[in-house]
């Protein structure tokens, strides 16, 4: 069973840091890119971040670019974020997504995890 | 950014009911397209991808259209199940944009 299971969350104060972790399971890890993708209470999704498969290539929604690093361990299967100088809009369930696999190079999420909840509050 | 705008932010329908939510975006993302459906408390779950394929294991009653920058979802003969939040959103950019949600409420 394909699986992705993140784990970090926690009740941080503002400026606080924090990782969070997904341990993925059930397909070839290295083969595929990985998100995050956050929700706030009550709100809609955001995408966060991604990585290629191979760890190269990141890329950051504006909203946490230079205080978020996204990395990844293939020998681990597990896929990180690194959240510092946290605000209390980064209040929110992050999700850890993996990407889709198509021949004609359209790109989707299509496994996503269950969510670490994530609290910055003072 | 990509901006992704759904239509209606919400509905009500019966089941049975054909419904027809659409999504528009800011700039062309040719079929660069995927439609979401989420339950509260539930993760969101892929139903469409590149604007009209369907996932494998979603049912044949959701469908999808459209190209460049309109797009739609449609559900046919609405079941129980369906009703949820469903997002859209875009890969065509690398900064990843999803629609603000349309719920889709028993009438």
């Amino acid at each position: 069973e394909v699986q992705l299971v993140e784990s970090g969350g926690v009740v941080v104060h503002p400026g606080g840091s924090l990782r969070l972790s997904c341990a993925a399971s059930g397909f070839t890890f290295n083969d595929y890119t990985i998100h995050w993708v956050r929700q706030a209470p009550g709100k809609g999704l955001e995408w966060v971040s991604f990585i290629s498969w191979d760890g190269v290539s990141t890329f950051y929604a504006d909203s946490v670019k230079g205080r978020f690093t996204i990395s990844r361990d293939n020998s681990k299967n597990s896929l990180y974020l690194q959240m510092n100088n946290v605000r209390t809009d980064d209040t929110a369930l992050y999700y850890c997504v993996k990407d889709g696999d198509d021949s004609r190079g359209y790109y989707y999420m299509d496994v996503w995890g269950k969510g670490t909840a994530v609290t910055v509050s003072s | 950014d990509i901006q992704m705008t759904q239509s209606p932010s919400s509905l009500s329908a019966s089941v049975g009911d054909r419904v027809t939510i659409t999504c528009r975006a800011s700039q062309s993302v040719s079929s660069y397209l995927n439609w979401y459906q989420q339950k509260p408390g539930k993760a969101p779950n892929l139903l469409i991808y590149a604007a009209s394929s369907l996932q494998s294991g979603v049912p044949s009653r959701f469908s999808g259209s459209g190209s460049g920058t309109d797009f739609t979802l449609t559900i046919t003969s609405l079941q129980p199940e369906d009703f949820a939040t469903y997002y859209c959103q875009q890969s065509f950019s690398t900064s990843i944009t999803f629609g603000q949600g349309t719920r889709l409420e028993i009438k």
